[in-house]
């Protein structure tokens, strides 16, 4: 099955710096990698999500590349502000109908010191 | 309405008592699913129903037993758990088994004494 190892496990940033969480999975068939955010006592939530179709993606502030060959994919998120804080969890998963199961690394805490 | 809305947010029960956790979805999602959370943890799949059929069980012990009324509906029923199962159970939906976003609810805490 799929094995997904996600770096650092904490990760503390000035407010205003830039913070990169990295990923790698080990299924060469795996297509599909969400970011999902948890705030404390809250859902997770989709922020950002790459196909293996792209090398990169971006939404303001916040923005993935994906790099198949090496099986590894990254979060990226510049001008943190204190409201970033939170666990963030990577996920892979080969989507293709009735095979969804989503594989998620073991999470990143940011805090974003004000 | 793009939310996934459980029921109880709260549960403490007792070893022997039969209890049920509820989840209900009005987006027109096909596929549903269990999730349990441990504190630091990332969310650990139990079951997933596609078009009202369970799909997937990862082996998940029989003291938790899932139901899909219909569409719309999930059910985790509860029966003679062990205090190792507390945990946050997270439901989610997605338009279809094997694509796109998985919505999660709030998700229901549960404690066993």
């Amino acid at each position: 099955g799929e094995n997904v190892e996600q770096h650092p496990s904490t990760l503390s940033v000035q407010e205003g710096d830039s913070a990169v969480i990295k990923c790698t999975y080990s299924d060469s068939a795996s297509n599909y990698f969400p970011w999902y955010k948890q705030e404390l006592g809250k859902r997770p939530q989709l922020i950002i999500d790459i196909r293996s179709n792209v090398g990169e993606k971006k939404d303001q502030r916040i923005a993935v590349t994906l790099n198949k060959t090496a099986k590894h994919f990254s979060l990226h998120i510049t001008e943190t502000q204190p409201e970033d804080s939170a666990v963030y969890f990577c996920a892979a998963s080969y989507s293709g109908a009735g095979s969804y199961q989503l594989t998620f690394g073991k999470g990143t805490k940011l805090s974003v010191i004000p | 309405d793009t939310e996934v809305t459980q029921t109880p947010k709260h549960l403490v029960m007792g070893m022997t008592n039969k209890k049920s956790l509820k989840c209900e979805q009005h987006m027109g999602h096909r596929a549903m699913y269990w999730y349990k959370q441990k504190a630091k943890k990332p969310p650990e799949l139990m079951f997933v129903y596609s078009y009202e059929k369970l799909s997937i069980n990862e082996s998940v012990p029989s003291r938790f037993s899932p139901e899909c009324p219909n569409s719309s509906l999930l059910n985790l029923h509860l029966h003679a758990l062990q205090p190792e199962d507390s945990a946050l159970y997270l439901c989610a939906s997605s338009l279809e088994d094997g694509t796109g976003e998985l919505f999660f609810g709030e998700g229901s805490r549960l404690t066993v004494l």
